[in-house]
């Protein structure tokens, strides 16, 4: 058990471009959530799926982000026509089908920065 | 809505000292609460997850508790140390949702000074 992985730790673009983030959750674990942090804040939730069921999104994902858990196992978080106001910290959680089921586990986040 | 707020934003003490972190929620119909650990820069590591039905958690010097009618819970930190140094947020994971999405309080900076 190696923990949530998120790829690239660190993102640095431009306006307008696009950008893709990856999560690796926890083995076996069936919940997969994703949130956003920007600075001096708590986190903001994104999205949630339930293997491969995106069962939940926030009004703060707009139709330029788009989440996908393909096969049940890792995620990834498109952000099309990047904005500077979409400069943040993007953390990956997820939780396991049995035992403490809504017990999140995070991983250490992808910092995006929009320029 | 579901709102979480922490208080104090910030926190400073002298090594040694134990302390209190306190947090409210508007809501009590809720699944369960945690504590969380932020280092900066870093993701967020669990410190204590409390069920809606009961009332403390502890895990080493941590005490959190929960008073889910009243909508607060604390945590206690026992004889701090400098490596505690850190940011605490709470999370609820509000009932009648799909699925235990979190929503969080603003955090409390902690600094334990040597």
């Amino acid at each position: 058990d190696t923990g949530v992985s998120q790829d690239p730790r660190h993102k640095i673009t431009k306006r307008g471009q696009n950008v893709t983030f990856r999560c690796d959750p926890i083995s076996e674990h069936n919940r997969l959530y994703w949130y956003r942090q920007t600075l001096g804040q708590g986190p903001e939730f994104l999205t949630y799926f339930q293997n491969e069921a995106q069962l939940e999104k926030s009004r703060l994902l707009s139709d330029r982000f788009s989440a996908e858990r393909p096969k049940g196992s890792f995620s990834t978080l498109e952000i099309q026509r990047t904005e500077q106001g979409d400069s943040a910290m993007y953390l990956c959680a997820s939780s396991p089908r049995t035992g403490k089921t809504y017990e999140q586990y995070f991983g250490p986040g992808t910092r995006l920065t929009v320029t | 809505k579901q709102e979480v707020t922490q208080i104090p934003a910030a926190l400073s003490v002298p090594e040694g000292e134990n302390l209190v972190l306190n947090c409210s929620f508007t809501d009590s119909a809720i699944y369960n609460l945690q504590w969380f650990r932020q280092d900066p820069g870093k993701g967020l590591t669990s410190l204590l997850l409390i069920q809606s039905s009961q009332r403390e958690q502890t895990s080493g010097r941590l005490n959190a508790s929960l008073d889910k009618s009243s909508g607060r819970s604390t945590l206690y930190i026992a004889a701090s140390q400098p490596g505690d140094s850190a940011t605490y947020l709470c999370a609820v994971s509000p009932l009648g949702g799909q699925g235990g999405k979190l929503i969080f309080g603003q955090g409390t900076e902690l600094s334990v000074k040597p």
